[in-house]
């Protein structure tokens, strides 16, 4: 069975730009949790989706959004990025309230 | 909001030795999980706990979720060169709130 894809893996922009990052779930799992980790504030949550819908949201602004496909894919977007928006973003899937599966992460940093 | 809390930070084993790192909640807990995260990699899945008082080992770890669901804490005994990493407890349901993790290093 195949983990979760998170891709790209590695990207660089400048302050301004945005990004989008894309997570491929386990087959069969519904519900996919997006995380910020920054070595200063260790695993932040940003949103879930479940089922194409945000049943969760953390506490970052505006500038972070995401969504879900029917097929459980999901994408975050980061709109104009600053400095403090480097971090390693993890997306992780589960069967629900159980134990998270997480990619490998895209690591970001912005210039 | 619910704040999951770790210490300590850092833990520095001598290759052999035991150590426990500490988990605790602002808020009672339904579960509490714990993963593993080795340098350079991703969180991995150790365990769930969800009973008040529950024990649970995986060969030289020992997980505890304490009386009032509000702790946990995990105990390695005879740490080894492959237990190096960051440890994470988190806490919630679809929400989950991570600890800032304990980060263990081991002296060969």
């Amino acid at each position: 069975k195949a983990g979760v894809t998170q891709t790209p893996r590695y990207l660089i922009k400048t302050r301004g730009q945005q990004v989008t990052l894309s997570c491929s779930p386990i087959s069969g799992h519904r519900s996919v949790s997006w995380y910020q980790q920054t070595p200063g504030q260790g695993l932040q949550f940003l949103f879930e989706y479940f089922s194409e819908t945000q049943r969760n949201k953390g506490n970052f602004p505006g500038r972070f959004s995401g969504r879900q496909f029917s097929n459980s894919r999901s994408e975050m977007n980061v709109s104009t990025l600053e400095l403090g928006d480097s971090a390693l973003y993890l997306c992780a899937s589960s069967l629900g309230a159980m134990q998270l599966f997480f990619g490998e992460g895209s690591r970001l940093t912005v210039l | 909001g619910q704040q999951v809390m770790q210490i300590p930070q850092y833990q520095h084993v001598q290759e052999g030795e035991d150590f426990t790192t500490y988990c605790n909640s602002s808020t009672t807990l339904s579960n509490i999980q714990w993963y593993k995260q080795r340098p350079g990699g991703h969180p991995v899945f150790l365990i769930q706990l969800v009973k008040s008082g529950e024990v649970k080992k995986q060969k030289r770890l020992t997980f505890q979720f304490g009386e009032a669901k509000k702790n946990s804490s995990l105990h390695i005994t005879a740490t080894q060169t492959t237990d190096v990493g960051t440890y994470f407890c988190a806490g919630g349901d679809y929400k989950l709130s991570f600890g800032a993790g304990t980060t263990v290093t081991v002296r060969a």
